[in-house]
């Protein structure tokens, strides 16, 4: 086990709502970077949080958008969802921003109907 | 040109036999390489990082050829479980610090038949 953790695990929403997805990172870990992967595609960087600040960002609209707790867990927020926003979302814990050896949470699979 | 490329597969291999994968990224300023695997419907487990001398743990093998800008991954002895989908992934840092995140292929499938 990786000691991340991501909860819910499975979620539908519909067309237009918001969803908030959480992550617990690995104790000792202050950075939390967001994927999503589609089916069949490998994981798509969203954003990633070090030190509660966005450090970086991927090819997604504002609609995605984050927070990382002082305790260094984050939130994944997704307004106005898409049918194309169903995915499996993953969250990855690192050691430091600095150092790229991720360890994944089993995910959160949304599917909006 | 996709960053990190991989051959979809599936590679189907009998127990026992070594098998290989390559992945090739686009990106010259690629920093960190990895090999992750990814059971189906589960999350990503990291397998190996790859280093330019190369590295080994137990059956595993993976090289990089920085010069040709291409990632390999060998798998000895293949057993039924090794059977997953293998995502390489590579890293970019940034100049002036940020992050890009990691890079994933579209992951290989290997089925392992008994």
């Amino acid at each position: 086990e990786t000691g991340v953790t991501q909860s819910p695990t499975h979620l539908i929403k519909t067309r237009g709502q918001q969803v908030t997805l959480r992550c617990s990172s690995q104790s000792g870990h202050n950075t939390v970077s967001w994927y999503q992967q589609a089916l069949g595609q490998g994981p798509q960087f969203i954003f990633q949080y070090y030190r509660e600040e966005e450090n970086g960002r991927g090819n997604f609209p504002p609609r995605f958008s984050g927070l990382q707790f002082p305790n260094y867990s984050s939130e994944l927020n997704v307004n106005a969802l898409e049918l194309d926003d169903s995915a499996l979302y993953l969250c990855a814990s690192s050691r430091t921003a600095g150092n790229t050896e991720a360890f994944f949470g089993q995910g959160t699979r949304l599917t909006v109907v | 040109r996709k960053e990190v490329e991989q051959d979809p597969g599936p590679f189907n291999v009998p127990e026992g036999a070594t098998v290989a994968f390559n992945c090739t990224y686009s990106n010259s300023a690629s920093q960190s390489f990895f090999w992750y695997r990814q059971d189906c419907r589960k999350e990503p487990k990291l397998l190996m990082s790859v280093y330019s001398s190369g590295n080994e743990d137990g059956r595993f093998t993976a090289q990089l050829n920085r010069a040709s800008q291409y990632i390999s991954l060998l798998i000895r002895d293949s057993k039924l479980s090794d059977s997953a989908t293998y995502l390489c992934v590579v890293n970019i840092i940034r100049r002036g610090g940020g992050a890009d995140g990691l890079t994933f292929g579209k992951g290989t499938h290997l089925i392992i038949q008994p």
